[in-house]
């Protein structure tokens, strides 16, 4: 089956320590985008990639990274610089130029 | 400023009923819109698109509609069913916005049998 995964489901960080989330997808996409969703806000937008070695931030990238070393894998690292890390991290991917996000099943991060 | 919302109050119908959601946007020339569904502690799942050019869009019990003078989508579920209970959000992808998509807060449905 075709799908994304992401790992672990459930996160916990102690303040002051970075975070790697996995986001794997076999659906061949070639963008991919990472979320952070907040009770009663929309999701918000935090790093894309539309390649392979190339990735652009969103609209709440500081105290966040991430890398695209390949087309399947899209790992975000929450740092400790990120100042209210505890949310519920998706991650999704198109087609390049499509219009259909696929979502992955989320990650929810928190912070001790 | 450029707002996309939806309705904060969760929405309560009866088993058999037509629900309806609402999604408004200002300040934005939307490309097309989007509802997903997203159950608790799930990723969305898309539904259904409805382009800027497009009045109304159906599928199954399913059904969108736009209006770009009014700067709102309706969406409505047809006889509706326990299963349906879920939070459904409204999506844009702006003219200007290249990749992005503009995602609302969601409203939840709650069906009762």
């Amino acid at each position: 089956d075709g799908g994304i995964t992401q790992s672990p489901k459930y996160l916990f960080r102690k303040e002051g320590q970075n975070v790697t989330l996995s986001c794997e997808q076999n659906l061949n996409h070639d963008a991919m985008y990472w979320y952070r969703q907040d009770p009663g806000q929309g999701l918000r937008l935090i790093y894309y990639s539309q390649i392979v070695n190339d990735f652009q931030k969103g609209d709440i990238a500081e105290g966040y990274s991430v890398s695209r070393e390949k087309k399947e894998s899209f790992p975000l690292t929450v740092t400790s610089a990120q100042k209210n890390p505890t949310a519920f991290y998706l991650c999704a991917s198109t087609v390049t130029g499509g219009n259909e996000q696929f979502f992955g099943p989320g990650t929810r991060l928190t912070v001790l | 400023s450029q707002k996309i919302e939806q309705n904060s109050e969760a929405l309560n119908i009866q088993e058999g009923k037509t629900a309806t959601l609402t999604c408004n946007y200002t300040n934005y020339s939307p490309a097309y819109l989007q509802w997903y569904r997203q159950d608790p502690g799930r990723g969305p799942v898309f539904l259904l698109l409805i382009r800027e050019n497009e009045k109304e869009k159906r599928k199954e019990r399913l059904k969108v509609t736009f209006d770009t003078t009014l700067k709102q989508s309706l969406f409505h579920i047809t006889a509706s069913q326990p299963a349906d209970s879920a939070t459904y959000l409204c999506a844009l992808v702006p003219y200007t916005g290249g990749f992005k998509t503009i995602f609302g807060a969601g409203t939840r449905l709650f069906v009762k049998a």
